[in-house]
């Protein structure tokens, strides 16, 4: 099974919501990442998990809150969300972070009114 | 400043032709090369991965090679379909990251 699964698909949430994409992945991967793709533009990174710990934030506001429950889990809490932060979430996960072969879920296509 | 840059940006051909999408990196100090196809509005999925220490990959009707001392990658695509169609996306893989080109959007007309 080589497959990343995000949850939900497509959420809209206003500006004083709070919200959750969750990604999951059954591998045995111990690195998950996010990123963050606006339209017609490359994927940026935003997080990266390595062994259920935080090791990389990109100069991410606070806005955007990482979890990483367990080895196959990794979430994405979101509140007080900007319309600009409208894009599609990609979750990725590889063997480990050393630059190994990443895999990524179909993504979550955001929109903040 | 690590910049990935891919030629070119759209591509339009006949159903049949062959073709190549070219891929440039400017930091030398790259783990592997990864190349993606993306179709509108969704997810990437991986089409071939280059380590570092290969020069060239094979699947299908895809190869991808690799050129460190150029910095430079390039995707064959053989008897191309309509359903290639699709964006492009090399990455160059580092450390803890991949850092993306801006993707060759490409149009197989049948």
């Amino acid at each position: 099974d080589t497959e990343v699964t995000q949850t939900p698909k497509h959420l809209v949430m206003g500006m004083t919501n709070k919200k959750s994409l969750k990604c999951e992945q059954h591998m045995g991967h111990r690195a998950m990442y996010w990123y963050k793709q606006k339209a017609k533009k490359p994927p940026e990174l935003m997080f990266v998990y390595s062994y259920e710990k935080l090791s990389i934030n990109e100069s991410v506001p606070s806005r955007f809150s990482p979890e990483c429950p367990n080895s196959s889990l990794l979430n994405l809490h979101l509140h007080a969300l900007q319309p600009e932060d409208s894009a599609l979430y990609l979750c990725a996960s590889s063997h480990t972070s050393g630059g190994g072969e990443q895999y990524f879920g179909p993504g979550t296509r955001l929109t903040v009114t | 400043k690590q910049e990935v840059t891919q030629i070119p940006a759209a591509l339009s051909v006949p159903e049949g032709e062959n073709l190549v999408l070219n891929c440039s990196f400017t930091d030398s100090a790259i783990y592997n090369l990864q190349w993606f196809r993306q179709d509108p509005g969704k997810g990437l999925t991986s089409l071939l991965l280059i380590q570092s220490s290969q020069r060239e990959q094979t699947s299908g009707r895809l190869n991808a090679s690799l050129d460190k001392s150029s910095g430079r990658s390039t995707l064959y695509i053989a008897a191309s379909q309509p359903g290639d169609s699709a964006t492009y996306l090399c990455a160059r893989g580092g450390a803890n990251n991949l850092f993306f080109g801006t993707g060759t959007r490409l149009t197989v007309i049948p």
